[in-house]
């Protein structure tokens, strides 16, 4: 079935530093999406990428959609520790299913 | 507020019993989903569904079931309970039939022993 691997699992940056997590699809993708999940909290939604080789930014994130639509990333620059939380890469392959990678942990140091 | 409700927002519950967990989508959306998150664990899909019909099936146990009311709110039923149940239980709800941007509930954390 479609997997979607997601690394790093955890990634400690002290802040002002940048800090990137990637994300592939064992199968070629309809759209991507990104989430944030502070702790304790509920994905939120931060963005979708549909076409191939697209880039988006959001103030400093930045997320990108390789050009076989397999593979995604997204960049922080100069972290914040507001940026603490999990960050969620979810691939739809129009199959209904909306799965999403393990996640990459993200701390930042003070 | 992602204006989707979970209830009830803790439970704790015995081995071998069985619990249903109750989501209303925000209003006007038509798909539901059902996701588990364990203990540092990603979110596993579990089910989708669009206006009262199945639409998609993940890793589902045979032990749990869900279906979508008419007034599209949903519930999500776990039956024989084990201990590995113990999880947060999301669910979700998008405007689309395909996917595009889920609004999560806030979860039901359940925790057998």
């Amino acid at each position: 079935g479609q997997q979607v691997m997601q690394i790093p699992q955890y990634q400690h940056v002290q802040e002002g530093e940048d800090f990137t997590t990637y994300c592939n699809s064992s199968t070629t993708l309809s759209n991507i999406q990104w989430y944030k999940q502070r702790p304790g909290g509920h994905p939120v939604f931060l963005i979708q990428l549909v076409k191939s080789g697209e880039v988006k930014k959001q103030k400093r994130l930045t997320f990108q959609f390789g050009e076989a639509k397999k593979n995604s990333s997204l960049h922080i620059t100069a972290t914040q520790t507001t940026d603490v939380g999990t960050y969620f890469c979810a691939g739809d392959n129009q199959g209904g299913k909306l799965i999403f990678g393990q996640g990459t942990e993200l701390s930042v140091k003070p | 507020d992602s204006g989707v409700t979970q209830t009830p927002k803790h439970l704790i519950t015995a081995t071998g019993q069985r619990v249903t967990l109750r989501c209303s989508p925000r209003s006007g959306d038509l798909s539901v989903y059902w996701y588990q998150q364990s203990l540092d664990q990603g979110l596993q899909f579990l089910i989708q569904y669009y206006n009262g019909e199945e639409r998609a099936k993940g890793n589902i146990l045979e032990r749990f079931s869900a279906q979508q009311f008419p007034d599209l709110h949903s519930e999500l039923n776990l039956s024989s309970l084990e201990l590995g149940d113990s999880a947060l239980y999301f669910c979700a709800s998008s405007a689309r039939l395909n996917t595009g941007e889920l609004f999560f509930g806030e979860g039901s954390r359940l925790t057998v022993l």
